[in-house]
Parts: C-alpha cells; structure tokens; sequence
C-alpha cells in the first residue's frame, strides 16, 4: 500500500466548517489528481495538478480548493461553500508520460 | 466533455460461468481505457486496460475488447471465483498529458459458489 498515502482514513466535520484532506506521494510523479466517490456512483474528478503551483479545475470543482507547494504534496480543502461534502475522496497520482494512475487509500469524510 | 455509460449496474452469475460488462464513450480523441476493481471501503485497483492501437487485450481470466468505430468497451472475466466479486468500473482519457479519467459509473459484481 506504499507510494500514495491519504490521511485520516476518516474524518468527522460539523456543516460550516472547513477541513483538510491530505494526500502525499512518494513515486516522484509529476501529475496529481483528487476524485469524490458517492455511494452506487463512479468517481468524478475535483482537481489535478500537472506541475508544482499549477492546477486545474476538473468537473465538480465548485466548493474544493487545492494547492501544490511541493510535488509530493496535493492537499484539498473543502470549504462550507460544498453543498453536499459527505463523501469518499480519492487522491492519485501519475508520470505525465504515462497512462496509469495510482490511486491513495482514500477519506471518508462525514460532514453532519 | 467525455461521457462513459456502463451496463449493467449489477451482475450476478454462478462460479465457474463468465462475466461481461460493457461501456461506451463519446469523445473520439479517447484512446486508453482501464478498468479497475474495487472492493468495499478500498481503493480502485487496476486490473487491465487498452489503448486504442490494439483492440482486445489478455491477462489470465481476464480480457478486454474495444471497438472505437462504435466507441465501445467491454471487460470478459472467465471461469469467475467468489473472489471477483466487487465494483468494477471503466475509465476513458485522452492518454498522457491529458489523462484526466472520466469514469463510468459501476458495476456490482456477485459471484455465487
């Protein structure tokens, strides 16, 4: 299970509060990419990065936030504006080069 | 944008007997599509894909055939154990520098000893 790691596994939020998502890599891949997973429903892509400071917004981007400070590093935040937070999320990586994405363990975030 | 359908969304079948689930897309500049496992609280695990130079591809019990005429899909899994069952989902993307996936939207797999 080494090389992508998200932390917590879960994460409990009251409504109106923002939290933070944290996902790391070790594969020195230069392309990251976060995923929400809602129950019965495929992943739909938040944001992704292809290089350190840059990002680019995916489909359901509205309400998240991310940054890329470092290149193992692509925490998302997500803010009160997220309608409906309470998800599975999934952080991945790859080479820019490449076709296959290595997916992290994941987050189970329950906002109440 | 792309969009990925996959059918059907459940699937039960006897071991021993085969598995089929299908996908479609419609953006024509697709030209890689995985397909990846996932089981229960876990995360999605790669378990084949093609490119769109080839149009069928094995691994073991395990295949996958692609008519881009058609813009479709499908992923053969033969002589089906208990341990196959789980979510499986097809993904398409543009291939490298552009490899964002766009997911279909899973298929529950049940195999019955």
């Amino acid at each position: 299970d080494g090389g992508i790691t998200q932390s917590p596994k879960y994460l409990f939020r009251k409504e109106g509060q923002n939290v933070t998502l944290s996902c790391e890599q070790n594969l020195n891949h230069d392309a990251m990419y976060w995923y929400r997973q809602d129950p019965g429903q495929g992943l739909r892509l938040i944001y992704y990065s292809q290089i350190v400071n840059d990002f680019q917004k995916g489909d359901i981007a509205e309400g998240y936030s991310v940054s890329r400070e470092k290149k193992e590093s692509f925490p998302l935040t997500v803010t009160s504006a997220q309608k409906n937070p309470t998800a599975f999320y999934l952080c991945a990586s790859s080479i820019l080069t490449g076709y296959e994405q290595y997916f992290g363990p994941g987050t189970r975030l329950t906002v109440t | 944008g792309e969009n990925v359908e996959q059918h059907p969304s459940t699937l039960s079948v006897q071991e021993g007997d085969s598995a089929v689930i299908k996908c479609t897309y419609s953006d024509s500049a697709s030209n890689y599509f995985p397909w990846y496992k996932q089981e229960l609280g876990k995360r999605p695990q790669l378990i084949i894909d093609i490119r769109s130079n080839v149009g069928e591809k094995k691994d073991q019990r395990i295949a996958v055939t692609l008519n881009k005429t058609a813009k479709h899909f499908s992923l053969h899994i033969t002589e089906t154990q208990p341990e196959d069952s789980a979510v499986y989902f097809c993904a398409a993307s543009r291939g490298p520098g552009a490899n964002n996936l766009f997911f279909g939207t899973g298929t529950r797999l049940t195999v019955i000893p």
